[in-house]
């Protein structure tokens, strides 16, 4: 089962530009966190955002959690090309099993062009 | 801290053949491990939870005769694709949960293709 759906799927940017991505999600969470994934690579953790926290920044990332709403974004700031990679959120959740795991939404594809 | 190695991080293979990969937690304890799975241009999809010493528990839709899990250490899992087939082909990644935290750290993935 997948926890979240994000938007938009692919995002096509210019260098320098801001990027924005969103992510809604099902169940109640602890936390929200954002995960970045080059092509063919593994992931890399970029944030984590609780759920009493609204806002949190990290370098060029700002990240907002609306629990009211289930949803958090993900800004990237001044975009570079070497930002071009997927973008994942990721919540923990109970599975069908009654396991407790790191569930991910479907992704944003993002294009930086220099 | 808080590494986790894949081996091997490619391998090919012919239809038929099984193929072991590992996961290993190097700086810590790691009392349940997970296996996900990832299609090209997908998200990543669970595939099983394992408990160090414990039968894994595999997700609805994943065939456990044929993706086995063992989780013989606090540090170690391995994942066996048994008689592969191109189907089998996708990228593996495999997750460590620190002793007492919620916190997952993911290896590097492995990416498997059979032909």
């Amino acid at each position: 089962s997948q926890q979240g759906e994000e938007d938009p799927q692919a995002l096509s940017i210019q260098e320098g530009e801001n990027a924005t991505m969103n992510c809604s999600y099902k169940t109640s969470i602890n936390n929200l966190q954002w995960y970045r994934q080059n092509s063919g690579r593994g992931l890399v953790h970029l944030i984590l955002i609780r759920s009493n926290e609204r806002e949190k920044h990290s370098g060029r990332l700002r990240v907002t959690l609306d629990t009211s709403k289930k949803s958090s974004s993900l800004l990237i700031t001044a975009s570079r090309a070497a930002d071009t990679a997927s973008y994942f959120c990721a919540t923990v959740i109970i599975m069908d099993t009654g396991r407790r795991a790191l569930t991910f939404g479907s992704g944003t594809r993002l294009q930086v062009q220099p | 801290g808080a590494v986790v190695s894949q081996h091997p991080s490619r391998v090919i293979c012919k239809s038929g053949t099984s193929v072991k990969i590992e996961c290993r937690s190097l700086d810590f304890q790691a009392t349940t491990m997970f296996w996900y799975r990832q299609f090209p241009k997908k998200s990543l999809m669970l595939m099983a939870t394992s408990n160090e010493g414990s039968k894994a528990t595999y997700e609805q839709g994943v065939e456990k005769d044929k993706f086995l899990i063992n989780h013989a250490s606090l540090t170690l899992s391995t994942l066996t694709v048994t008689s592969a087939h191109p189907e089998d082909s996708s990228f593996y990644i495999c997750s460590a949960r620190r002793v007492r935290t919620d916190t997952q750290y993911f290896g590097p993935g492995t990416r498997l293709t059979v032909l």
